[in-house]
């Protein structure tokens, strides 16, 4: 069964750009979540998605956007980068009612 | 709000020495708890978990119990290998909620 994917592993953007980030779970899993790992905040929820639905929001800024397709795979959008976004970016899965979450290998953005 | 503390790494042990990494929670209700591990370059995995009062998780030779009297799922590993070394993060989830929340981490070093 393959695990939770995300792509790209790596990007580099300029201050006041936009980015997209890709998650595709595992098969089944309709429950997508983001999360935002850096060395001074650790990890912080961003957001879920259920069914194309987004269930549950963290405290960041408008400018951290998200969304979920019918086949579960989802995106999540920032825009107008600030350096402060720089950071790995954590999709996790789950199964409805499954207790664990598994995560992908993270995008690591760098914004300059 | 809920949250997690664990004990402030680094910490360094030689091969086959015992492991404890402390883990405290603060919560309403009656979350599960998880441990999840991050090697280098990598996402997070998980670990083990527990879902209720007096519940002993294992995998791969670690074991914590979730103390409810205590608030606590202290991470215990009688022997540790070199490949041990990762970061290692207790985490719970709010039944009802699809947020998890993470202590800070514990950055673990086995030397042989």
């Amino acid at each position: 069964k393959a695990g939770v994917t995300q792509t790209p592993r790596y990007l580099i953007k300029t201050r006041g750009q936009q980015v997209t980030l890709s998650c595709s779970p595992i098969s089944g899993h309709r429950s997508v979540s983001w999360y935002q790992q850096t060395p001074g905040q650790g990890l912080q929820f961003l957001f879920e998605y259920f069914s194309e639905t987004q269930r549950n929001k963290g405290n960041f800024p408008g400018r951290f956007s998200g969304r979920q397709f019918s086949n579960s795979r989802s995106e999540m959008n920032v825009s107008t980068l600030e350096l402060g976004d720089s950071a790995l970016y954590l999709c996790a899965s789950r199964e409805a009612g499954g207790e664990g979450y598994t995560f992908g290998s993270g995008t690591r953005l760098t914004v300059v | 709000g809920d949250s997690v503390t664990q004990m402030e790494g680094p910490v360094t042990l030689s091969e086959e020495a015992f492991l404890t990494i402390n883990c405290t929670y603060t919560a309403t209700g009656y979350p599960s708890l998880f441990w999840y591990v991050q090697y280098p370059g990598e996402g997070l995995q998980l670990l083990l978990k527990a879902t209720k009062a007096d519940d002993k998780g294992s995998n791969k030779g670690f074991e914590a119990t979730y103390r409810k009297e205590t608030t606590s799922f202290h991470l215990e590993k009688g022997s540790v290998q070199v490949s041990d070394s990762a970061v290692y993060f207790c985490a719970l989830n709010q039944g009802g909620s699809e947020k998890l929340v993470f202590g800070k981490g514990t950055k673990l070093t086995v030397n042989p």
